[in-house]
């Protein structure tokens, strides 16, 4: 088992650019979720996913758009980046069965710098 | 709006040292708290609490939930240089689609 993994580890964007991160997980779980971390700050939820095909906003959702067309995968898409963007991204996942307390298995991140 | 604070932002103390980290919170319909520990990358899972007043204990790490005063404790016991990272808790509000409000981290420094 891999759990979940994320591409690309480091990336800077120009201002106004473009770009897609990656997450996968192979543990067959139902709902992920990224989430953003400024310095020396904890996680803020952007989007979530309960299962395929089934999106919703998080705490923190303009500027990104997710789209979950398998259960495996849940990318997270930047459209015209600017510098308050500039974060560490966390993908999750985690089973999400009803009426049951899942924790979240937590990927090792994408460094983003938007300049 | 859902709201968890931690303390102290941060503490250093010396190896063999007891610490004890603070999260308060304020959520509707509370459902669970987890703490994480997150070193360089990402958080790893230590504690889901759900009942009030229940040690939960892991060697020398421990968190207890007061659902009346609305706030959880890790200890520390016998701090190690390993123990070094940034602690983090979260807290997940019923029919909330596992979605959790992390609360700002406590970085914990141990000294040799």
């Amino acid at each position: 088992n891999a759990g979940v993994t994320q591409t690309p580890k480091f990336r800077i964007l120009k201002i106004g650019q473009s770009m897609t991160l990656q997450c996968a997980q192979d543990m067959n779980h139902n709902y992920m979720y990224w989430y953003r971390q400024d310095p020396g700050m904890g996680l803020k939820l952007i989007y979530y996913s309960v299962g395929a095909g089934i999106t919703d906003k998080g705490e923190v959702p303009n500027g990104y758009n997710v789209s979950r067309s398998t259960t495996e995968d849940f990318p997270l898409r930047l459209e015209l980046a600017a510098p308050s963007q500039t974060s560490v991204y966390f993908c999750a996942s985690s089973f999400g069965t009803s009426g049951r307390v899942d924790e979240q298995f937590f990927g090792p991140g994408t460094r983003l710098t938007v300049l | 709006e859902d709201k968890v604070v931690q303390s102290p932002l941060s503490l250093v103390v010396h190896e063999g040292d007891t610490v004890t980290l603070n999260c308060s919170y304020e959520v509707t319909n509370f459902r669970s708290l987890l703490w994480y520990k997150q070193e360089k990358k990402a958080p790893t899972f230590l504690f889901m609490l759900t009942s009030s007043g229940i040690e939960k204990k892991s060697g020398r790490l421990s968190s207890i939930l007061d659902k009346k005063e609305l706030f959880s404790i890790l200890n520390i016991t016998a701090t190690q240089t390993g123990d070094s990272a940034v602690y983090l808790c979260a807290v997940e509000p019923d029919n909330a689609g596992n979605m959790l409000t992390f609360g700002g981290g406590t970085r914990l420094m141990v000294k040799p």
